[in-house]
């Protein structure tokens, strides 16, 4: 399968803490995109990194991009219970294919 | 805008009935996608269409029919239901495919359930 893997499954912490989340795909890509799902809702795009750029920081959101290990993190620094939701990556590889392969997602619990 | 919108949100059909999930979007975007998303299984590509009259098939097109007469619409039909076919749908829209750099902007969802 050409899914991204999110590792944790699941993390829980407590508000005000930081969260990492990493991402590991299988071949070149054209870019990699995180994605938020609040429970029983449509997807949610957060933040597109391209495969010359190596970080990206968009509001308490940092991507980082490692093409050499085919990996990337998202960071969400001082958690809020808001973002208690499910986060997937989804590369777009070089292949043509036309579309995003997601993975299973990290479930992130933040306890107020 | 309204965005993406799916109808209907919630369906229980039998076995070896059809189905139309209905999504349309009004950004004018090219591109459109279908997936399910099972739990464990992450979200899955069933078809996708880079324009009108243009469809093709993703990673799990098995039992699902596609058309896109107009830019706006993209339906995708349940030919005879199974169980197997119980999901959460989800209908996604971008400018153009996302390899090119263009994120994509979901539907709420329809959860179907097949007995």
């Amino acid at each position: 399968s050409q899914q991204g893997e999110e590792d944790p499954q699941a993390l829980s912490i407590q508000e005000g803490e930081n969260a990492t989340m990493n991402c590991s795909y299988k071949t070149s890509i054209n870019n990699l995109q995180w994605y938020r799902q609040n429970s029983g809702r449509g997807l949610v795009h957060l933040i597109l990194i391209r495969s010359n750029e190596r970080e990206k920081h968009s509001g308490r959101l940092r991507v980082t991009l490692d093409t050499s290990k085919k990996s990337s993190s998202l960071l969400i620094t001082a958690s809020r219970a808001a973002d208690t939701a499910s986060y997937f990556c989804a590369p777009a590889y070089q292949t043509g294919a036309n579309n995003l392969f997601f993975g299973t997602g990290t479930r992130l619990t933040v306890i107020p | 805008n309204a965005g993406v919108t799916q109808t209907p949100k919630f369906q229980v059909l039998k076995t070896g009935q059809s189905m139309t999930l209905q999504c349309a979007q009004d950004m004018n975007h090219e591109y459109m996608s279908w997936y399910r998303q099972d739990p464990g299984m992450g979200l899955r590509l069933i078809h996708y269409s880079v324009g009108a009259g243009i469809t093709d098939q993703g990673e799990v097109p098995n039992g699902y029919n596609v058309s896109r007469s107009t830019t706006e619409d993209f339906p995708l039909r349940l030919l005879s239901a199974a169980p197997s076919q119980t999901s959460v749908y989800f209908c996604a829209s971008s400018y153009s495919p996302p390899e090119t750099g263009y994120e994509q902007y979901f539907g709420p969802g329809t959860r179907l359930t097949v007995t």
